[in-house]
């Protein structure tokens, strides 16, 4: 199984909202990512999970919160988003330790829009 | 910062011709790595290029890692209309992140 499952595959909210995106790998992988990208721009890394505990944070705001229940599962929640959030948020996992030696597999992303 | 640029950023091509995509960083790169993303889909590992003046071919899809490791680039041969998509080229930033090139857009008309 060489997949990175990610849900919802849409998702539209309000900026009371709260809301979860998740994502799950059964590859054995040790690292895992959330990745923002605006259209026809690259990704943009926001976390990064290793061993289950988050080695990076790029700054972001913190309307969005991470979670790493288990060494498959990643989640990020939403809350208080602004319209501005609106994006293609891409979850990925790579082999070991998150190093960017690693290549990424990355999953089918959940389109957000905030209203 | 570190900057990772890639031109063009947009080209369409007649079916069959050949493209060529450029990649620069800013920085001395430890390793490229290539990724393509389909209209509508997310990012697909293609290859890692590790050495300097290292070239590795997929079929019709033939990369290279410059001399001096800062620039790398992708060429397709005699495109389809199946290489059509995004192509991101991607290297480390500092030791601990992987930092995605500006991409570039592929166009194919049949």
């Amino acid at each position: 199984d060489t997949e990175v499952t990610q849900t919802p595959k849409h998702l539209v909210m309000g900026m009371t909202n709260k809301k979860s995106l998740k994502c799950e790998q059964h590859m054995g992988h040790r690292a895992m990512y959330w990745y923002k990208q605006k259209a026809k721009k690259p990704p943009e890394l926001m976390f990064v999970y290793s061993y289950e505990k988050l080695s990076i944070n790029e700054s972001v705001p913190s309307r969005f919160s991470p979670e790493c229940p288990n060494s498959s599962l990643l989640n990020l929640h939403l809350h208080a988003l602004q319209p501005e959030d609106s994006a293609l948020y891409l979850c990925a996992s790579s082999q070991v330790s998150g190093t960017p030696e690693e290549k990424l597999f990355f999953g089918s992303g959940t389109q957000l829009s905030v209203l | 910062g570190q900057q990772v640029m890639q031109i063009p950023q947009y080209q369409h091509v007649q079916e069959g011709e050949d493209f060529t995509t450029y990649c620069n960083s800013s920085t001395t790169l430890s390793n490229i790595q290539w990724y393509k993303q389909r209209p509508g889909g997310h990012p697909v590992f293609l290859i890692q290029l590790v050495k300097s003046g290292e070239v590795k071919k997929q079929k019709r899809l033939t990369f290279q890692f410059g001399e001096a490791k800062k620039n790398s680039s992708l060429h397709i041969t005699a495109t389809q209309t199946t290489d059509v998509g995004t192509y991101f080229c991607a290297g480390p930033r500092n030791t601990d992140k992987l930092i995605f090139g500006t991409g570039t857009r592929l166009q194919v008309f049949p």
